[in-house]
């Protein structure tokens, strides 16, 4: 089974629109942490924002904001105000406590495309 | 200040060939990520370094993946005997510490890796 899932492959939105980009995630372990990385052409890994098991709200960063739904096991990226830069490729991405924290495990990722 | 960064940021080798890719990572950062991302996918964990260590190598495909760390800065992936399925973008990331659910990783541009 996929720890990570990100359903949407590809996603399309307007200029100054908001976006809602899906991950679903599947683990046991009672501590672990989420995190969304923005991965431009160029190829880097940016990182967005992380959400912690135990945080009760959910994180905000600028125009991110995760979706934190912890019975539902849904960690979904919210971005207001979408700008053209934002076209990109999103990855949710996990680090669980039974693994002593060290490793990320990522989803496929989501691309997304703002239009004009 | 500087980031991690990557050498060679592209490699051409032939099938059956010895390939060294190069990773250094920010400053003072103790821990060491090595990750492996093919087309279309999400980046796959290869091994984390705790200093000059490997506390987790359990994402290396095969015995012909190895990589080392010996002064606890700079790591080296080495592949033997590389195989077309070796192809791919091959990523580092640095941690301040290996420890805790919000650990930022910082990754470095990448080496592209493409076995004819």
């Amino acid at each position: 089974a996929q720890k990570i899932t990100q359903t949407q492959p590809g996603m399309f939105v307007q200029e100054k629109e908001a976006v809602t980009l899906d991950c679903t995630y599947d683990t046991s372990d009672q501590s672990y942490g989420l995190f969304w990385y923005k991965q431009p052409s160029s190829g880097e890994m940016i990182f967005l924002i992380y959400q912690g098991s135990y945080d009760e709200q959910n994180a905000t960063e600028g125009r991110y904001s995760l979706n934190f739904q912890k019975a539902r096991k849904s960690a979904n990226l919210v971005i207001s105000a979408s700008q053209l830069g934002d076209s990109a490729m999103y990855f949710c991405a996990m680090r669980e406590g039974r693994r002593g924290y060290s490793t990320l495990t990522f989803g496929k990722g989501t691309m997304l495309l703002v239009s004009p | 200040g500087a980031g991690v960064s990557q050498t060679p940021s592209n490699k051409v080798t032939e099938k059956g060939k010895y390939v060294e890719l190069r990773c250094d990572p920010i400053s003072g950062h103790t821990a060491l990520y090595w990750y492996r991302q093919s087309l279309g996918q999400g980046p796959e964990f290869l091994i984390y370094f705790q200093g000059t260590g490997a506390a987790d190598d359990s994402g290396l495909p095969n015995d012909r993946f190895f990589a080392v760390r010996p002064e606890g800065s700079v790591s080296t992936l080495k592949i033997q005997r590389t195989e077309r399925g070796d192809s791919a973008v091959y990523l580092c990331a640095s941690s301040v510490s290996g420890r805790g659910t919000y650990n930022e990783q910082f990754f470095g541009p990448g080496t592209r890796l493409t076995v004819l």
